[in-house]
């Protein structure tokens, strides 16, 4: 049972442009999430966070949105360079329990 | 610090034999997490442990599969026997708390023949 879906295995977006990345939940009890960012051959690296109690959390080119209603989560990047290119982990806390997506693959195109 | 440290970095083994991956947490974190990463089922939490204790082994596939933490430098995860389906990268990452960030080590890639 995938608890935390992100149903787009890959986005290419030019760069200069908006990266957006998805991420649903199932589970209204999750109150942390946070998204991960994985290169080839490496460990995932974390990027940014928001708890449940807010809707909106900015660092730099990196915003996360939070839709508690629609139990949807998303990345957005701006602007995007290619350097962001990577596989892109969201995840979502609950109790002890800790769920991550399948992951999308960003291609940022020069 | 160097980081979350995993040994070995690569694996390869025959079914039935016993495979033994290593973690060296970043030192003052109290949480030490193993995961697995496949292509369908991405990341998947095996076991945490708090304290060196393990909270929240729901996530071991089955008897197959066990971990220890005797210190809070070091943890193993261990399969035995091993079967083919269980070839993934196996991630060890560690936090302060459950909830701070965690840091994930390079990974032990996997390969049961």
């Amino acid at each position: 049972d995938q608890q935390v879906k992100q149903n787009s295995p890959s986005l290419s977006v030019q760069e200069g442009r908006i990266s957006i990345l998805n991420c649903d939940y199932t589970n209204s009890m999750f109150d942390y999430f946070l998204w991960y960012k994985k290169y080839p051959a490496e460990g995932p690296t974390f990027l940014i966070s928001i708890s449940s109690i807010k809707d909106k959390n900015e660092d730099g080119r990196f915003t996360v949105f939070l839709n508690k209603s629609a139990k949807h989560l998303s990345l957005h990047i701006v602007p995007s360079q290619p350097g962001d290119s990577a596989v892109y982990f969201c995840a979502a806390i609950t109790g002890n329990q800790f769920y991550f997506g399948t992951g999308t693959s960003l291609t940022v195109i020069p | 610090d160097a980081g979350v440290i995993q040994s070995p970095r690569h694996e390869v083994t025959e079914m039935g034999q016993e495979v033994t991956l290593r973690c060296k947490p970043i030192s003052g974190h109290n949480s030490l997490f193993w995961y697995r990463q496949t292509m369908m089922r991405g990341l998947e939490l095996l076991i945490y442990f708090n304290n060196n204790v393990p909270i929240d082994d729901s996530g071991m596939p089955e008897d197959r599969f066990s971990a220890k933490m005797p210190n809070a430098s070091f943890s193993t995860l261990k399969i035995q026997p091993s079967e083919p389906r269980d070839s993934a990268v196996y991630f060890c990452a560690s936090s302060r708390d459950r909830k701070e960030t965690q840091y994930f080590g390079p990974g032990t890639r996997l390969l049961v023949l």
